[in-house]
Formats: structure tokens, C-alpha cells, sequence
């Protein structure tokens, strides 16, 4: 079985520049949430893909998008980037888009910072 | 206030002993709840989940979670030093935003050999 894989696994932009980041799901996972993580905080959710379709969306601004393939991998794309964007964005894939079970598991993350 | 809260530590326990972390949750409709470790510079690893009211086990984590309190704890029984690392909680809400989870900001804990 393959687990959640992300890449790149750090990343270094300017303000302003546009960045993209990508998930492949663990084997048999249909659905892939992002999540960012700032430094000393838990993570937060930006957004869920199930079946290529956006499930779910956290509070963060338009210019953090993503898309979902049929092979059920990811992208996040983040434009306009900011300072505050400098984090640790989290790919986790699940079995299933709702209902009691959703065990998330992650992938190694990128460390992405914005200069 | 936040819909998931944990004491930020760090909680310092000496090898051999039991580390108790709680957990404080506001959403009463949360439904699965979840403990993840973390190590410094990882990613999060899911340890455990539990989805009713009660005590699970698994090795040498037990979760316990007390819907009527909004509260869910884990013990960490004969601890090791390979137990440091940061221990994120986090809840299922299954709401129309995404069946995201909600994660606490974490409790770092030391184990002292």
C-alpha cells in the first residue's frame, strides 16, 4: 500500500509570485484535504476534494484553489502569494468524502516560505 | 472561543509515568474525534480515534471521550522518551463546510529519562 505522498518538499517564493503544490492520495483514497499549518499552531483546513469535485471549503480567500484528477492526486494553488503564507501545507486522503469515518491521514507536508 | 482547545504544555513527565492530555470541544454535534502526534518538523500521525462515549485502547494509548462534557482525553501509559513530540487533537464536525477536521493547537510533551 502507498501512502500520501506531496512534493515538493520545501519551497521558497517572493510576494506576489503564484505557487503549486501537489498530493497524491494514499492507495484506494478517493478523497484529499489541504490544510495549512503555521508555525506553533495545529492545522487548518483549507479545503476538500471528493471525486474531483470541491467538498468543503475553510475560511481562507479565493486565491487558495486546488483541483482534483481522476486518479484522485492533488494540487493546491496558492496566487498573490503573501508573507503570511509562509507555512507548512498538509495533504491528508481519506476513504469517503462524509459520514462517522473519516480517518485523515497525511502526507509529509511542504514547507513552502514566502520572502 | 475556540472550537477545539488544548493546553499548550509543554507537559513534562517523567519515563515510566502516565501522560494525560485533554481536550475541550464546542461543536455538540462533533461526532469522531481524533489524536494525532507530531514530531518536530513532521507531519501529523494519526495514533488514535473514537467515536463513542467511553474508553479505547490501543497498546499503550487509551482515548476517552465524554460527549455530555464535551471532552476527550488521551493517557499515555510507561511513557518514552520516543513519546516527545506535539499531540494534536482533532474533531469530525461532518458539516456542509467539508467533513474537515478541526484541530486543537496542540499539547507538547516531554518525557524526561
Amino acid at each position: 500500500e502507498t501512502g500520501v505522498t506531496q512534493s515538493p518538499t520545501h519551497l521558497i517564493k517572493t510576494r506576489g509570485q503564484q505557487v503549486t503544490l501537489r498530493c497524491s492520495s494514499q492507495s484506494g483514497h478517493n478523497t484529499v484535504s489541504w490544510y495549512q499549518q503555521a508555525l506553533g499552531q495545529g492545522p487548518q483546513f483549507i479545503f476538500q476534494y471528493y471525486r474531483e469535485e470541491e467538498n468543503g471549503r475553510g475560511n481562507f480567500p479565493p486565491r487558495f484553489s486546488g483541483l482534483q484528477f481522476p486518479n484522485y492526486s492533488s494540487e493546491l494553488n496558492v496566487n498573490a502569494l503573501e508573507l503570511d503564507d509562509s507555512a507548512l501545507y498538509l495533504c491528508a486522503s481519506s476513504l469517503g468524502s462524509g459520514g462517522l469515518y473519516n480517518e485523515q491521514f497525511f502526507g509529509p507536508g511542504t514547507r513552502l516560505t514566502v520572502l | 472561543q475556540k472550537e477545539v482547545e488544548q493546553n499548550s504544555g509543554p507537559l513534562s513527565v517523567p519515563e515510566g509515568a502516565i501522560a494525560s492530555l485533554n481536550c475541550t470541544y464546542s461543536d455538540r454535534g462533533s461526532q469522531s474525534f481524533f489524536w494525532y502526534r507530531q514530531y518536530s518538523g513532521k507531519s501529523p500521525e494519526l495514533i488514535m480515534f473514537i467515536y463513542s462515549n467511553g474508553d479505547k485502547e490501543d497498546g499503550r494509548f487509551t482515548a476517552q471521550l465524554n460527549k455530555a462534557s464535551q471532552y476527550v482525553s488521551l493517557l499515555i501509559r510507561d511513557s518514552q522518551p520516543s513519546d516527545s513530540a506535539t499531540y494534536l487533537c482533532a474533531v469530525n464536525t461532518n458539516k456542509a463546510a467539508g467533513n474537515k477536521l478541526t484541530f486543537g493547537g496542540g499539547t507538547r510533551v516531554l518525557v524526561k529519562p
